[in-house]
């Protein structure tokens, strides 16, 4: 169990680019979460996958906002045209059905 | 929207003390859970407290839950300064486990 992992740690651009996030859940997990948080504030939900299907979105995510699981294992999370309201820590977790939700250091952006 | 409320928002205590948190939320739920953040990290999955349960330990948490009260809060006995960190309930409340909806956070400092 190496735990969730997420690419790259700290992200710094400019406003306008575009922005993509990995994420690499626990092998065996088949839940994939993504979560944005901002200072001093708890976790938000954004989006939810079981495997490569994302059943659930959050109002949150807006039309720049795109997330993939592909083959069902690693996670991307796009955001295109990004803007200084998209400054926050972005947050992956991972799970199996029934057992609690396992979280990944996340990805700080900060938009100029 | 934030769903539960921590409280206080911040706490500082010496080692050896115990530590109280509060949590209250607002719709019904499946179960309640606590998870700890350190400075720059992701969350760690403390406790699950079920709606049909009332009270339930592990190690030095112990955690209650009022469901007519809408409240749980988490006791952390004899503090250590490793325990300084921030700490969130969140409320699951499909049952699913799909979403988890976290308070703003109780940070909690631990004086040697």
């Amino acid at each position: 169990d190496t735990g969730v992992s997420q690419d790259p740690r700290h992200k710094i651009t400019k406003r306008g680019q575009n922005v993509t996030f990995r994420c690499d859940p626990i092998s065996e997990h088949n839940r994939l979460y993504w979560y944005r948080q901002t200072l001093g504030q708890g976790p938000e939900f954004l989006t939810y996958f079981q495997n490569e299907a994302q059943l659930e979105k959050s109002r949150l995510l807006s039309d720049r906002f795109s997330a993939e699981r592909p083959k069902g294992s690693f996670s991307t999370l796009e955001i295109q045209r990004t803007e200084q309201g998209d400054s926050a820590m972005y947050l992956c977790a991972s799970s199996s059905p029934g057992s609690a939700q396992h979280f990944g250091d996340g990805t700080r952006l900060s938009i100029l | 929207s934030q769903q539960g409320e921590e409280d206080p928002q911040a706490l500082s205590i010496q080692e050896g003390e115990n530590a109280t948190m509060n949590c209250s939320y607002k719709t019904s739920i499946n179960n309640l859970q606590w998870y700890r953040q350190n400075s720059g990290r992701g969350l760690v999955h403390l406790i699950l407290i079920r709606s049909n349960e009332r009270e339930k330990h592990s190690g030095r948490l112990r955690v209650t839950l009022d469901t007519s009260k809408k409240s749980s809060s988490l006791l952390i006995t004899a503090s250590r300064a490793a325990d300084t960190a921030s700490y969130f309930c969140a409320t699951d409340l499909s049952g699913s486990a799909r979403q988890l909806t976290f308070g703003s956070g109780t940070q909690l400092t631990v004086l040697p």
